[in-house]
C-alpha cells in the first residue's frame, strides 16, 4: 500500500529552527510537495522537490532523498505567523498525489 | 482575482438528502481535483478531471458523482448522504494536468445528521 508518515504534533520556539520529517512508501514517484494549512483555511503551496537535494525559498528549504523515501522541510526565524499545520503529499507513478495526515506545528513565544 | 470559489461555505443536511457542492476557477486550469479532509487523515481524492469533459474516480469515490461540461466549473454531487460524509470538502486545480501545484478553494464543511 502507499504510505505518507509525518509526525503529528511538534512545539518550537519564535525565532528557532524547526525541521519537518516526511517518509513515503508509494507505487512510482512523481515528486514530493509541501503545502501550509492554517486552521479552518485551504492548503497552499510551500514547495516541490523531484530530484535529489535541497531547495531553499526564503525562510523554508526542503530537502529529498528518493533513495531513502524522506524528505524535510525546514523552517528558520520562527514566526508566530507559521503556527499551522504542514502537509507532506507524493506524486505517484498515476499523477495523483497521496497525502500524508499533517504536522501540527505549535510557535511558542 | 477571484482563484477558486467553493459554495456553499457550509452546510447542514439530512441523511438521504442530495446535494450538490459548486466550484468554479478563473485560472483556466486544466485538471480540477475534489477531495474531503477528516480529521486525523490526509486529504483523499474522491474524483478528478484533467480537462473539460473527462472525469476519474479517486480513492474514495463511492457515493459522490461529478461532471466537467466545461473548463471552469467542477460540481459534486452526493445523491444519497450519510452521516460518514460529514467532512470538510475541497476543490482544487493545477495547470497542464497533474506535476505542478495544486490551486484549493476554500473549503465546504459539511454536516450530515
Amino acid at each position: 500500500g502507499q504510505n505518507i508518515d509525518q509526525p503529528t504534533e511538534m512545539t518550537a520556539t519564535e525565532g528557532a529552527i524547526v525541521q519537518i520529517n516526511c517518509t513515503y512508501q508509494t507505487s512510482g514517484f512523481n515528486g514530493l510537495f509541501w503545502y501550509q494549512q492554517h486552521a479552518g483555511e485551504a492548503p497552499t503551496f510551500l514547495s516541490y522537490n523531484v530530484l535529489d537535494g535541497l531547495e531553499e525559498k526564503g525562510r523554508f528549504s526542503s530537502f529529498l532523498s528518493r533513495s531513502k523515501g524522506y524528505s524535510y522541510l525546514l523552517l528558520k526565524e520562527l514566526q508566530m505567523k507559521d503556527s499551522a499545520s504542514y502537509l507532506c503529499a507524493v506524486m505517484d507513478s498515476n499523477y495523483q498525489l497521496i497525502w500524508g495526515a499533517g504536522t501540527k506545528l505549535i510557535i511558542k513565544p | 482575482t477571484a482563484g477558486i470559489t467553493q459554495a456553499p461555505t457550509s452546510q447542514i443536511l439530512a441523511a438521504g438528502r442530495s446535494m450538490t457542492l459548486r466550484c468554479t476557477q478563473d485560472m483556466r486550469h486544466n485538471a480540477m481535483y475534489w477531495y474531503r479532509q477528516d480529521l486525523g487523515l490526509g486529504l483523499r481524492l474522491i474524483h478528478y478531471s484533467n480537462t473539460a469533459g473527462t472525469t476519474g474516480k479517486g480513492e474514495v469515490p463511492d457515493g459522490y458523482s461529478v461532471s466537467r461540461a466545461n473548463t471552469d466549473d467542477f460540481p459534486l454531487t452526493l445523491a444519497s448522504a450519510v452521516p460518514s460524509q460529514t467532512s470538510v470538502y475541497f476543490c482544487a486545480s493545477s495547470d497542464e494536468g497533474q506535476a505542478n501545484e495544486q490551486f484549493f478553494g476554500p473549503g465546504t464543511r459539511l454536516t450530515v445528521l
